[in-house]
């Protein structure tokens, strides 16, 4: 079946652009997180959406972030006034119920790169 | 606040031995992930451990955990260059905002022919 998918899978912007980055989850899961990993870097969490909603946005990196999910499906994590430091991979993950834990399933990513 | 570290970061080894990759963390957990990334892809799930003493094993890979020492083990079986990859270890967490996974630094393994 399909998995969870994200575009672009590249993205090049300048430096305060905003982006906006698209994120597909695997159909009937409800749960998605979003996470950042920098060059050569573990995985940093970023957020966390149960259904449409996101109890807990402190692990995004600043106020120029900001992250939706509607219809409990597609989610977009938006990037305004991008800064060189954004410059990383952006990975989407859903996951499903296993009884006894929650199963992740990650996409591709979107390579950011801020110029 | 959680925090999961892995040793070693970097691994070179080479085709035929063994190894160990250890994961620490830092609070209460019975839930301990492994999964490996190769470069430019995403990661891609290994094992999932859920009980005190459990062992999964996939091929040349072993995964253990000791919720007691908070430390579970990642142990390669006579290396092959196909298991150069990089390995991360996670923890995920409940709070009153909902889950939230933590992951290690990963370790970059290169098996040498």
């Amino acid at each position: 079946g399909a998995g969870v998918s994200q575009s672009p899978s590249n993205k090049v912007t300048e430096k305060g652009k905003d982006v906006e980055l698209r994120c597909d989850p695997i159909s009937g899961h409800t749960a998605l997180y979003w996470y950042r990993q920098s060059l050569g870097q573990g995985l940093e969490f970023l957020i966390y959406f149960q259904g449409n909603s996101a109890p807990d946005k402190s692990g995004l990196p600043s106020d120029r972030f900001s992250a939706e999910r509607t219809g409990g499906s597609v989610s977009t994590l938006t990037i305004q006034r991008t800064q060189q430091e954004d410059s990383a991979v952006y990975l989407c993950a859903s996951s499903a119920y296993r009884g006894k834990y929650y199963e992740q399933y990650f996409g591709p990513g979107t390579r950011l790169t801020v110029t | 606040e959680l925090k999961v570290e892995q040793n070693p970061l970097f691994l070179s080894m080479q085709e035929g031995k063994n190894y160990t990759i250890y994961c620490n963390y830092s609070t209460t957990s019975d839930r301990l992930y492994w999964y490996r990334q190769d470069p430019g892809k995403s990661l891609e799930s290994l094992f999932v451990l859920l009980s005190n003493g459990a062992v999964k094993q996939e091929g040349r890979l072993m995964a253990s955990l000791d919720t007691k020492a908070r430390l579970s083990t990642l142990h390669i079986t006579a290396a092959v260059h196909d298991l150069s990859a990089t390995y991360f270890c996670a923890v995920d967490m409940w709070d009153n905002y909902g889950q939230n996974f933590v992951f290690g630094p990963g370790t970059r393994l290169s098996v040498l022919p």
